[in-house]
């Protein structure tokens, strides 16, 4: 069982639909993170949220619109997609934004834009 | 600037065979961590280790096995008699072992296709 957990696992969007994912960490952390991971490149750090604060934003274009509403709860929302945003998002925590703690991730939610 | 190197695309062998992922790391800080995670088709990350950079001790579990060496500036990964379940992409990290703002970060490896034929 994993300690965090996303919702849907899969979701196939239109371009001009709004829709969210959802992720839920029960490990007590205190950093939450979405990540994309496109094929064939390298795992993208998108947003970093520290105590519910938004502490980074790696240039992510606006259609992506993350909330945070406590340290156990992480949302992507997602509107005016483009075909090229189809990919795994993979929502993690760990205890604190230190170097030395492991981050855990969730299964991630496979999003398909046509 | 931090930097993962796995070399190895792709990987495939025959079940019971010992398998090493390659991986080499590139850091300016004497103080970082380096990971392992394994990531089956369901797509989740999952953890398999943690190391710290003053800790060059060469760990198992199982038929896991993790050589740590600084002077190569590499951490090598050793699944020994393969099964069909081991058939997957495995990643290397590495971070900063300092907090807060902007210098945080986990840099990940391209990844190597693992898979074990029957």
């Amino acid at each position: 069982e994993t300690g965090v957990t996303q919702t849907p696992r899969h979701l196939v969007m239109g371009m001009t639909n709004k829709k969210s994912l959802k992720c839920e960490q029960h490990l007590g952390h205190n950093a939450m993170y979405w990540y994309k991971q496109s094929a064939k490149k390298p795992l993208e750090l998108m947003f970093v949220y520290s105590l519910e604060e938004r502490v980074e934003n790696n240039s992510v274009p606006s259609r992506f619109s993350p909330e945070c509403p406590n340290s156990s709860h992480l949302f992507l929302h997602l509107h005016t997609l483009q075909p090229e945003d189809s990919a795994l998002y993979l929502c993690a925590s760990s205890q604190d934004r230190a170097g030395r703690n492991t981050i855990y991730f969730g299964e991630g939610s496979w999003l398909t834009v046509v | 600037a931090q930097k993962v190197t796995q070399a190895q695309t792709e990987i495939s062998v025959v079940e019971k065979e010992d398998v090493t992922l390659d991986c080499v790391y590139e850091t300016r800080d004497t103080t970082y961590y380096l990971f392992w995670y394994k990531q089956p088709p369901s797509g989740e990350l999952v953890f398999l280790i943690r190391r710290n950079s003053f800790d060059e001790q060469n760990e198992i579990s199982g038929r896991y096995s993790w050589n740590f060496q600084k002077s190569t500036s590499s951490f090598n990964f050793t699944i020994t008699a393969s099964q069909v379940v081991d058939s997957a992409v495995y990643f290397c990290a590495l971070s900063e072992a300092n907090s807060g703002g902007s210098n945080y970060k986990l840099t990940f490896g391209k990844g190597t296709l693992l898979t074990v034929n029957p």
